[in-house]
């Protein structure tokens, strides 16, 4: 099946600061979602972004389909970011079920 | 915003018993899904239903577990008994293809 890499598997960030979180996958996509684990576990829906590029407040994300990748960004990190960030992928003819990667652990400090 | 819901939040059950984790999808939705995210690990495909039936299922879904939608309304996953290691959280989803699925809160389950 599809393999989903995703990359740094941890970052510690000094509030205020930028990151890129990356996301590979290997073979072509239907969709590509963003997600964000928050303390109490709950996935909270960041991008449906199969290609091209989305934005939301401080956070934006890219999809290149062809090269298969995906990145999130995220500006002025806030401490209220940390938590677990998952890229989520249906590969093609995949009667829509999502592959998750093993997603980044995000800790943002005062 | 119409969202998908779970009950309950948090479940306890002795193992061999049978449990029931019960999700309203949102409203003109078709395609449903159940999830699970043992802790520490990454979210696990289980099965996806549409058209009163599975349209596919992982090896995880082997014959302890079930799916039904008994009515307009609910989607339920059935595990009938409880082992250790079903101990996980549960994520319900829902679509409408080819959009975004959106997620449950989960129901965290624990087996002792």
């Amino acid at each position: 099946g599809i393999q989903v890499e995703q990359s740094p598997p941890d970052l510690i960030l000094q509030e205020g600061a930028n990151s890129t979180l990356r996301c590979n996958f290997s073979d072509s996509v239907n969709n590509l979602q963003w997600f964000h684990q928050n303390p109490w576990g709950q996935l909270i829906n960041l991008f449906y972004i199969p290609s091209g590029t989305k934005q939301n407040g401080r956070l934006s994300a890219t999809t290149v389909a062809t090269e298969r990748y995906s990145l999130l960004y995220i500006s002025s990190s806030q401490t209220t970011d940390s938590g677990v960030y998952f890229c989520a992928v249906e590969p093609l003819g995949a009667n829509s079920k999502l592959t998750f990667g093993k997603g980044i652990t995000l800790s943002v400090r005062p | 915003e119409p969202e998908v819901t779970q009950t309950p939040s948090h479940q306890v059950t002795q193992m061999g018993q049978e449990v029931i984790l019960r999700c309203v999808p949102i409203s003109n939705h078709l395609y449903f899904y159940w999830y699970r995210q043992i802790l520490g690990q990454k979210v696990e495909f289980l099965v996806s239903f549409y058209n009163n039936e599975i349209s596919e299922k992982s090896e995880i879904f082997d014959d302890q577990f079930s799916v039904e939608r008994p009515d307009g309304s609910n989607f339920t996953l059935k595990i009938r008994s409880t082992k250790l290691e079903d101990s996980a959280m549960y994520f319900c989803a829902s679509t409408e293809p080819p959009y975004e699925q959106y997620f449950g809160p989960g129901t965290r389950l624990t087996v002792t």
